[in-house]
């Protein structure tokens, strides 16, 4: 079980917006630590797609976007595509762990 | 442009080792901190480890702690993952990453974010 809790799916059709969950606890993203998130696409390697809770690399459209509230966090995809179908991941720290810490991962279906 | 590329992945018994390596290119090595992390067949991430630029510093995984080392050559543009006393429940994807961000809290250095990730190499732990 991860430390941090995550949908394990999402759905949307095409043009629609999704959001993703990720819940921590005091001693992750409700001590401060930053939540970032990636994307993997099947078969390949995670890439970052938000960091510092809702910074975009360059190349990320900005229909990706995060927040941050107290023990939560949340990605929001806007105007849904269809190569956005992926899994999606939060991450951060934790200070009781004393390392990184992921989601479990949600699958993002575009229907 | 910047690429990591692991190596050394394979089969190997139960109780046995193996060591992984990241070849780094495209950026100044001897600058980051780099990480390992995993990902079980079908199942999500989970960090192993990382290790400060110079090597001095070292944190790891519950799960790893005692059976796996990191390590770095600098000279090389090299990062390491030695794995000893293998179980099944290592059997992932083993992919080396850029700590691409930290912050320091009371003096000590908190790696952030991953940035960018490497192919990633198959490793399966079975009799």
């Amino acid at each position: 079980q991860s430390v941090l809790t995550q949908p394990p799916s999402v759905s949307g059709a095409p043009g629609q917006r999704v959001t993703i969950s990720c819940t921590g606890s005091s001693s992750n993203i409700g001590a401060g630590f930053d939540v970032h998130w990636y994307q993997q696409l099947p078969g390949t390697a995670p890439k970052l797609l938000i960091y510092l809770n809702n910074n975009r690399p360059s190349g990320v459209p900005d229909r990706f976007s995060g927040s941050k509230s107290g023990t939560s966090a949340s990605l929001a995809i806007t105007g849904l595509q269809a190569e956005d179908e992926a899994d999606y991941y939060c991450q951060s720290y934790d200070s009781s762990l004393s390392g990184s810490i992921f989601g479990g991962g949600t699958k993002l279906t575009v229907l | 442009q910047v690429q990591l590329v692991e190596s050394g992945g394979g089969l190997v018994k139960p109780g046995g080792s193996l060591r992984l390596s990241c070849a780094a290119s495209g950026f100044t090595f001897s600058d980051y901190y780099m990480s390992w992390i995993r990902q079980a067949p079908g199942k999500g991430l989970e960090w192993v480890s990382y290790i400060s630029s110079s090597g001095s510093t070292i944190y790891y995984a519950d799960s790893v702690k005692g059976r796996f080392t990191i390590s770095r050559d600098n000279a090389k543009n090299s990062l390491y993952l030695q794995m000893n006393s293998l179980r099944a429940e290592d059997t992932a994807v083993y992919y080396c990453a850029r700590v691409a961000g930290s912050i320091t809290i009371f003096g000590v250095v908190i790696p952030n974010w991953f940035d960018p990730w490497g192919q990633g190499t198959l490793v399966t732990v079975s009799s």
